[in-house]
């Protein structure tokens, strides 16, 4: 049963980095897409980019300029950095793993538990 | 503003049927499969349905989905209290090279 655990600063000024980690206990690293969601408050789910077990990454277009997202294989850990933030990056953040058969479409399953992150001056 | 359309709320009393639709284009859902998610207040959102109208291991057999052209759809039977949440469809846009969700859409279980 894998399971996933985030956690990260919940409480940032504008223009600060935003940076979670997400650990996968129970589970393989490999073929999956290592996927990272967010819910602004009363807000609808919104995909920010996804990594593979090789590094190779894929970002919504609208975040693009700002979002990384890493791998560290040696920990069994994914993270996501976004910079410049604002009052608009205010939401709940899910680490998920996404899964894939036919590409490129994918289903998410399971999710972390969810951070809330709050932008406030 | 979603890149998928769904209506924003559903209602039926107990024991009935419901159904939810999520509306896309030729770029996510005609040529991609779509993914169904229940998320109940104060959660993390739950998968129900995958590739169109598969169900995961411990989902029952009450929750369906199915696909055609450019709309998929997720049916409810024997609705119970505790379905109350919001549910979510998903899939891959091709334009974008990106996952994208619909708005979600609210069950109210009257």
């Amino acid at each position: 049963q894998v399971q996933l655990q985030q956690w990260g600063a919940g409480l940032l000024k504008p223009s600060e980095t935003l940076s979670l980690t997400c650990a996968v206990y129970g589970g393989s690293f490999s073929s999956y897409y290592w996927t990272w969601i967010r819910q602004a408050p009363g807000k609808g789910l919104e995909w920010i980019g996804e990594i593979n077990h090789s590094g190779s990454t894929n970002y919504n277009p609208s975040l693009k300029s700002r979002v990384t997202i890493s791998l560290d294989t040696s920990r069994n850990q994914f993270s996501l950095k976004l910079n410049s933030v604002t009052d608009a990056d205010t939401a709940v953040y899910y680490c998920a793993r996404g899964q894939c058969v036919v590409e490129p479409s994918r289903w998410f399953h399971p999710w972390g538990q969810g951070t809330l992150v709050t932008v406030s001056s | 503003q979603s890149v998928l359309t769904q209506p924003p709320s559903v209602s039926a009393a107990p024991g009935q049927k419901v159904t939810i639709s999520c509306s896309g284009s030729s770029s996510n859902i005609e040529n991609n499969y779509v993914s169904w998610y229940q998320q109940l207040p104060g959660t993390a959102p739950k998968l129900l349905i995958y590739d169109n109208n598969k169900r995961p291991l411990g989902i029952p057999d009450r929750f369906s989905g199915s696909k055609s052209g450019t709309s998929a759809t997720l049916g409810i039977t024997g609705l119970q209290t505790g379905d109350e949440a919001d549910y979510y469809c998903g899939t891959w846009d091709n334009s974008l090279s990106a996952g994208v969700f619909g708005g979600g859409t609210k069950l109210t279980v009257l």
